[in-house]
């Protein structure tokens, strides 16, 4: 099992600054298989990205992807009052689909 | 639009069972995969299982493996969990997600969740 692990923790930052949340895998990921998801209180996940850098269907371009191998990058360029919310990385490069333990950003 | 309701959820004792349903409905169910993902109170996001669109296939997080069966029922569109053998660490909300379709085994849309509380 690839075992996903999120940093940091927790993210404080000011709405219109950047934010930068990683996200490294115990052994590679094939083909790019990562996702990321944005979960608010009370609601279910929404997908972001997918395929390490693929912008999911409606998703503004302040968010991007990058990275390979083992080491993920979530870019949220300048943050937005709606964006402060908990953010999951997802493999699926094998079938034992994993998540990582999620960063909170939150309002500093 | 796309939309997932589930039901079934509720409060069972250890050792017991459940089956959960998910009625689907604004895309074609029979095209596309579904999973069930959980997330325990509190805690981060688990993947619970997977069925390929036709059920041909099932895939199993190890944690659920035996114990949990996922189905799916094209002609009523509607996904299901039935769970068995339940244990206090099986409380969370479950969510039924839809499949991102193609190579992507990603969640592109999910519900509400059911909340499973197991407790004597």
């Amino acid at each position: 099992e690839i075992v996903l692990t999120q940093s940091p923790g927790t993210l404080s930052l000011s709405p219109g600054e950047r934010a930068t949340l990683s996200c490294r895998a115990s052994q590679s990921v094939s083909s790019s298989y990562l996702a990321w998801y944005q979960q608010k209180p009370g609601q279910a996940p929404r997908l972001l990205i997918y395929g390490a850098s693929s912008r999911a269907t409606g998703i503004p371009d302040r968010f991007s992807g990058s990275g390979s191998g083992t080491d993920f990058t979530l870019t949220i360029s300048r943050l937005e009052p709606e964006d402060f919310a908990v953010y999951y990385c997802q493999q699926y490069g094998s079938f034992s689909l994993t998540f990582g333990g999620g960063t909170k950003v939150e309002i500093k | 639009q796309v939309q997932l309701v589930e039901s079934g959820g509720g409060v069972v004792q250890p050792g017991g069972s459940l089956r959960l349903s998910c009625a689907a409905s604004g895309f074609t169910f029979s095209s596309y995969g579904m999973h069930w993902v959980r997330q325990a109170p509190g805690k981060g996001l688990e993947w619970v299982a997977f069925i390929r669109y036709d059920g041909s296939n099932k895939y199993y997080a190890d944690s659920v493996k035996g114990r949990f069966t996922i189905s799916r029922d094209n002609s009523k569109n509607t996904l299901y969990l039935q769970m068995n053998s339940l244990r206090a660490e099986d409380t969370a909300v479950y969510y039924c997600a839809k499949d991102q379709g193609g190579i992507q085994l990603t969640f592109d849309y999910w519900g509400q969740g059911t909340l499973v509380t197991v407790s004597s």
